[in-house]
């Protein structure tokens, strides 16, 4: 049973360009989590998502910032007109339901580290 | 609001010493969950352990174990027989039963000297 698959691992995008991140949630799993890390800080929660559905993105900046997880399909975080600061490392994390990320089912991805240039 | 305050930004202990990291949090829940996070340099996320707010006992897990002082809020990890592969980022988080945000420590680099 694969974990939480986040790709690509590197992305490189020039300012203004389009960031997409990828992240496929252990099979079964129905809830995704998306985290990101600045360099040497721990991680702060963004958003919080259910199969087509937003549950809590009180951690997502207002603007350029979008996630989604449909129907079918992994779990995209959208960063429209990147700029210097977006650069960090954004972890995934599934789980097979509410109120259960803290069982030993939790996984998080290995992440994504974005360099914005 | 919830905060994790990580006091120690880095340590080094020698192989097969033991060692103490510090976590002290910031709630006015009463039911809420602690965890220890390692991030190795792989950057993968591993729960170490957990501990739930209503157990009384500090959670054990083989070589680590935690030192949860409730009132104090203070949630220390214990790494006993330290070994080269606990060399990591460590972090300390909270989470409380309402929402499934973990709010996360800054971390400590922990280095384990041969």
């Amino acid at each position: 049973n694969a974990g939480v698959m986040q790709n690509p691992r590197h992305l490189v995008r020039r300012r203004g360009q389009e960031a997409r991140l990828r992240c496929s949630p252990v099979k079964g799993h129905s809830h995704v989590y998306w985290y990101r890390q600045l360099p040497e800080e721990g991680l702060k929660f963004m958003v919080y998502l259910q199969k087509e559905n937003i549950i809590d993105e009180s951690g997502m900046p207002k603007e350029r910032f979008s996630a989604e997880f449909p129907k079918e399909g992994p779990s995209i975080l959208r960063i429209q007109q990147v700029v210097r600061g977006d650069s960090a490392a954004y972890f995934c994390a599934s789980s097979p339901g509410q109120y259960s990320l803290l069982s030993t089912e939790a996984f998080f991805g290995q992440g994504t580290r974005l360099t914005v240039v | 609001a919830q905060t994790v305050t990580q006091s120690q930004p880095e340590m080094s202990v020698q192989e097969a010493e033991t060692v103490t990291l510090s976590c002290t949090y910031d709630t006015s829940e009463n039911n809420y969950y602690l965890f220890w996070y390692k991030q190795p340099p792989s950057r993968q996320m591993i729960l170490v352990i957990r501990q739930e707010a209503y157990k009384q006992q500090n959670a054990t897990e083989n070589r680590f174990s935690v030192n949860f002082q409730k009132a104090a809020k203070s949630f220390s990890l214990k790494i006993s027989d330290s070994q080269l592969g606990d060399t990591a980022m460590y972090f300390c988080a909270f989470m409380n039963t309402r929402d499934d945000k973990i709010i996360f420590g800054k971390g400590t680099r922990l280095h384990i000297l041969p």
